[in-house]
């Protein structure tokens, strides 16, 4: 069974633009969780989705959001980006809410 | 709250046994997970012990939880060169994980 998938791997972005992240979920999982890694902060959650509908949110600012299709594939967009956006942005998938969360590679968001 | 904590640093010669240490202090987390995480990658799900639990051993890992004192360890046997990594210690509460630090492990021949 494939693991999870993040597109793109890779981002350079400018101060002010807006990015847009992508993930595809283990078949069959329906909770799909974001979550920033930085240096700094270390791992933070960011939110999670289950049937389409966003379950929890941590503490980040309005210009993080995301949302879940109905094929589980979910995507994270963060608009007016700064600098200390800059981070691995990884998301997790589970079978259900309260099932262990198996993480993808990640996406590598520099933002200059 | 949570508030997950862990060393930073562990060094083991390769071949001996590595403990790695973590306290919590949500005490109302289900699980607690060890994940595992190369340099350029995600994170590896190792390992994970769900809270009325004791011990749990899996082939060379084995989780020992001290529900009273919440202290998580995770002792890899036979330290080999490919387990040199960061591990984080995680619990879960409220369908999120809150994350340690993360204990640097550097294995030397």
């Amino acid at each position: 069974k494939a693991g999870v998938t993040q597109t793109p791997r890779y981002l350079i972005k400018t101060r002010g633009q807006q990015v847009t992240l992508s993930c595809s979920p283990i078949s069959g999982h329906r909770s799909v969780s974001w979550y920033q890694q930085t240096p700094g902060q270390g791992l933070q959650f960011l939110f999670e989705y289950f049937s389409e509908t966003q379950r929890n949110k941590g503490n980040f600012p309005g210009r993080f959001s995301g949302r879940q299709f109905s094929n589980s594939r979910s995507e994270m967009n963060v608009s007016t980006l700064e600098l200390g956006d800059s981070a691995l942005y990884l998301c997790a998938s589970s079978l259900a809410r309260t099932a262990e969360q198996y993480f993808g590679p990640g996406t590598r968001l520099t933002v200059t | 709250g949570e508030d997950v904590e862990q060393s930073l640093f562990l060094s083991v010669r390769e071949g001996d046994s590595s403990v790695i240490n973590c306290t919590y202090t949500d005490s109302s987390s289900t699980y607690l997970y060890w994940y595992k995480q190369e340099p350029g990658a995600g994170l590896q799900l190792l390992t994970y012990i769900f809270s009325n639990m004791d011990m749990k051993q899996d082939q060379r890992l084995t989780v020992l939880l001290n529900k009273k004192d919440k202290h998580l360890s995770l002792r890899i046997a036979d330290t080999q060169t490919g387990d040199s990594a960061i591990y984080f210690c995680a619990e879960r509460s409220d369908y999120k994980l809150s994350f340690g630090a993360g204990t640097t492990v550097t294995v030397r021949a």
